[in-house]
């Protein structure tokens, strides 16, 4: 089993929709947990960090519940330049420190 | 400015040549990574160096050699490519000291090295 889960989409929505990734992590000593968007040839990056009570940005709420092993993003009125891959990650330390481990990420389309 | 910076940004060689790939950042950071993303596009940690030290080391041939002249570069040496090393690799950088404390900063990403090998 991966370390992190992820919905394997792809996600194909009208623009205005709602859309919910999950994801699950199986290592309880993950310690800080992340949502990242990648972009078509691009590089990874950070859309929110997802704290425990919940935190919002605009159109976008991210949920962590500890107890299940779950993070969820939530993304409303959903835009074309939504388009793009969410990766879910976690961190947890390890003999070396500190790991960042990437979920293999849902592919959200946006559609006109 | 660039804060994490990659070249090349487009990798062709042939099975069998030895490349390098050079990441640099501006951030100030003390801790740097190579990632590969292959194919499927999953995104998994191959190196990380914390003020030049090697601190994690994942599964990868040693073929692959990374090198930190400095804090605020990580270089990546490999030899012998094979097909099979064919991928997007990217560096990246974090605030984590060498006792593995993480500040709270995530990581920021540079924008890729696409290697293909014929």
């Amino acid at each position: 089993r991966k370390e992190v889960e992820q919905d394997p989409g792809p996600f194909n929505v009208p623009e205005g929709a709602t859309v919910a990734f999950n994801c699950t992590y199986s290592n309880s000593a993950s310690q800080s947990f992340f949502w990242y968007r990648q972009d078509c040839r691009k590089e990874p990056k950070l859309l929110m960090s997802v704290y425990s009570s919940g935190n919002e940005d605009g159109r976008f709420t991210a949920q962590l519940n500890r107890a299940s092993q779950y993070i969820s993003l939530l993304i409303r009125d959903s835009k074309l330049s939504d388009s793009a891959t969410y990766l879910c990650v976690v961190t947890r330390a390890s003999n070396y420190g500190q790991n960042f481990v990437f979920g293999p990420g849902t592919r959200l389309s946006v559609l006109p | 400015d660039t804060a994490v910076s990659q070249t090349p940004k487009y990798l062709v060689t042939q099975m069998g040549n030895d490349k390098s790939i050079k990441c640099e950042q501006n951030l100030g950071h003390d801790t740097m990574y190579w990632y590969k993303q292959d194919s499927k596009k999953f995104l998994k940690i191959m190196f990380s160096y914390n003020n030049k030290e090697l601190i994690i080391n994942e599964t990868v041939p040693n073929r692959f050699s990374p090198k930190s002249p400095d804090k605020a570069h990580l270089n990546l040496h490999i030899n012998s490519l094979e097909l099979g090393d064919s991928a997007v690799y990217f560096c990246a950088s974090s605030q984590v000291d060498s006792r593995g404390v993480w500040f709270g900063e995530t990581q920021y990403f540079g924008p890729g090295t696409r290697l293909l090998v014929l």
